[in-house]
């Protein structure tokens, strides 16, 4: 089924610990992007990509790294994670065009220790 | 950044009623203006959208108006159910896409 799909779904770290959030899509869309939920604060941008090897911040970059080496595959690492990182994190996918719509992955919920 | 304010944050309606939730929006140059449904422990997904050159767009029990003079839009859901309880949140896109809060909307059996 084309959509976004992320990995792991769940997952629980230590203080200190690196990890990659996966995430990847088959519709060819060239804008992809990350966004954290923490309860009572909607959807916040971390990352975003217009397109293979661009990349550029979001609101709430701190302690976050991605890279765009190819257009269906979009990771976002946490170097040293901190509890403060506890959150849901969302992959989102899209044309470029402004008045297109993004389509969600289904999340990783992660908890850090 | 450009906000969009929604309200209201929660809403509680009787199965058959209607839910009016409402957004307020700041950057002039927005042309599109979607609205997601977040289900317990899953991700957001579109329900409806309208652009900038409508006005109102309906999808069965859905619809959406749009005022780009007011810079404001809402979502209209009539004869709801049960199955309609989620988070909803509205967003407008110019580049990147700006989200409201979200609204928890409860219909009551």
């Amino acid at each position: 089924n084309a959509g976004v799909t992320q990995t792991p779904k769940f997952q629980v770290l230590k203080t200190g610990q690196s990890m990659t959030l996966q995430c990847a899509q088959d519709m060819n869309h060239e804008y992809m992007s990350w966004y954290r939920q923490d309860p009572g604060m909607g959807l916040r941008l971390i990352h975003y990509s217009v397109g293979a090897g661009i990349t550029d911040q979001g609101e709430v970059p701190n302690g976050y790294n991605v890279s765009r080496s190819t257009t269906e595959d979009f990771p976002l690492r946490l170097l040293s994670a901190a509890p403060s990182q506890t959150s849901v994190y969302f992959c989102a996918s899209s044309y470029l065009a402004s008045d297109y719509g993004y389509t969600f992955g289904s999340g990783t919920r992660l908890t850090v220790v | 950044g450009e906000n969009v304010e929604q309200h209201p944050s929660t809403l509680s309606v009787q199965e058959g009623d209607s839910a009016v939730i409402k957004c307020t929006y700041s950057d002039s140059a927005s042309n599109y203006f979607p609205w997601y449904k977040q289900e317990l422990g899953k991700g957001p997904q579109l329900i409806i959208d309208i652009r900038s050159n409508v006005g109102e767009k309906k999808d069965q029990r859905i619809a959406v108006t749009l005022n780009k003079t007011a810079k404001h839009f809402s979502l209209h859901i009539t004869e709801t159910q049960p199955e309609d309880s989620a988070v909803y949140f509205c967003a407008n896109r110019n580049n990147d896409m700006r989200f409201g809060a979200g609204t928890r909307l409860t219909v009551k059996p």
